[in-house]
């Protein structure tokens, strides 16, 4: 069976300081890989997605980027925090076909100070 | 982007109630997906549409892909105190052929149960 995980799960930095989040998937192969990021109380917000390697396609421009150096990896990084990149970053995947499912980690929750 | 209409956005319930939650939009999607996300975990699906009119069950769980393919409900029945969190719907537009489309998230439907 499939599983994606994320870490860390909770991360705490100071304005200005770089960021790194990963995201790997399990059990698939060529997935299509997604990054959200989602305010308390409120929906998702799609922020990257990539339909494989070295292929990224941002959704919303900002303070942050991604990489996909391999298959199932899915990275989200930053140079320089900001207080609003304070949230709930999500990571999810999809099977290439006409139907878009997509299956979640359990989130990283990055606050910045 | 676009966002999806969910309402109602909170629902305190007793229970053992039943429990009915929608989505619309004024645009058409071509698939809609229910999610059901506890605190400080990622959503988990729940029930996926793929056809207007298509009406799927999830053991308790209810729900249809409206015949104009600009709404969906999700219905719970007889609710239970495990059933507590936000759900939220999710539409994809169209159908990508193996491409990625992100999916459009409503702000979804926080559920209280009360004993």
């Amino acid at each position: 069976s499939q599983t994606i995980h994320q870490w860390p799960a909770t991360l705490v930095q100071p304005v200005g300081s770089p960021l790194s989040l990963e995201c790997t998937v399990e059990g698939t192969s060529n997935p299509n890989l997604y990054w959200y990021r989602q305010a308390a109380g409120r929906g998702l917000q799609l922020l990257f997605y990539s339909v494989g390697i070295g292929q990224i396609s941002s959704e919303v421009p900002q303070n942050l980027s991604a990489s996909r150096p391999q298959d199932r990896q899915f990275i989200l990084s930053s140079k320089k925090l900001l207080l609003s990149d304070s949230s709930f970053y999500l990571c999810a995947w999809s099977v290439k076909s006409s139907y878009n499912e997509q299956f979640f980690g359990p989130g990283t929750r990055l606050t910045v100070l | 982007g676009q966002q999806l209409n969910q309402s109602p956005q909170s629902m305190f319930i007793q229970e053992g109630e039943d429990v009915s939650m929608n989505c619309t939009s004024s645009s058409i999607f071509n698939t809609w997906l229910w999610y059901k996300q506890e605190p400080g975990e990622g959503p988990v699906l729940l029930i996926a549409l793929y056809k207007a009119g298509e009406l799927t069950s999830n053991g308790r769980l209810t729900a249809q892909f409206g015949i104009t393919r600009k709404d969906s409900f999700l219905n719970i029945s007889a609710s239970i105190p495990s059933d507590v969190g936000i759900y939220f719907c999710a539409g994809q537009k169209r159908y990508s052929g193996g491409g990625a489309d992100g999916l459009t998230f409503g702000k979804g439907t926080h559920l209280i149960i009360q004993p």
